[in-house]
């Protein structure tokens, strides 16, 4: 069964607009969660952990337990930000890492 | 520091053939683990490490073999590589295999089998 669900391969906005990428997970547990971003052509690097509460080149994400989700947020997008970005999730007693389907942000001009 | 360093960054095989994609880390590193990359599937776990001497599967194991003789490497072994195998591997370490801890990736290595 699928732990962490990103429903949107692809979205696109504006520079300017508002983004909201989304990311659920599936975990009985206490979960940890983490946004992972990757540019073009370079390697996967860590953006956010929900653990931290901190703000990260303007993106934020906020766990919902009742809702089990963990978006990413950011009020205004830049062309920079254009990346894939991944949802991630430590669980299980091995402390399993694993990652959404991951969503690619286009952020046009 | 280098990192988590990954070689080759290309390789491409012909169908049976085996090989050993590299993976190493300087940070001395508890936890190391391989993906892969493929489009629409996200990163999938391959293998993952605890610590030295101490391997397990992940989701997509077949195909695959590791060991963890040292604390600083972790090769991925293909046995007899398929078109399947086609795709971007990844190699990740954390300083501890328990808790909220960070991963930090290698620079891929891109594999084809033809």
């Amino acid at each position: 069964a699928q732990r962490v669900t990103q429903p949107e391969k692809l979205l696109s906005v504006f520079k300017g607009a508002p983004v909201e990428l989304k990311c659920n997970y599936s975990y009985s547990g206490s979960p940890e969660l983490f946004w992972y971003v990757q540019y073009s052509r370079q390697r996967l690097q860590l953006l956010l952990r929900h653990i931290s509460r901190e703000s990260i080149k303007g993106f934020t994400a906020d766990l919902n337990k009742g809702e089990t989700s963990f978006h990413l947020k950011k009020p205004f997008a830049q062309e920079e930000d254009s990346a894939m970005y991944y949802c991630a999730l430590i669980w299980g007693s091995n402390y399993k890492l694993t990652f959404g389907k991951g969503t690619l942000l286009t952020v046009n001009p | 520091n280098a990192g988590v360093t990954q070689t080759p960054k290309f390789q491409v095989l012909k169908t049976g053939q085996s090989m050993t994609l590299q993976c190493a880390q300087d940070m001395n590193h508890e936890y190391m683990s391989w993906y892969r990359q493929d489009p629409g599937m996200g990163l999938r776990l391959i293998h993952y490490s605890v610590g030295a001497g101490i391997t397990d599967q992940g989701e997509v194991p077949n195909g695959y073999n590791v060991s963890r003789s040292t604390t600083e490497d972790f090769p991925l072994r293909l046995l007899s590589a398929a078109p399947s195998q086609t795709s971007v591997y990844f190699c990740a370490s954390r300083i501890k295999w328990t808790g909220n801890t960070e991963a930090f990736f290698g620079q891929g290595t891109r594999l084809t089998v033809v």
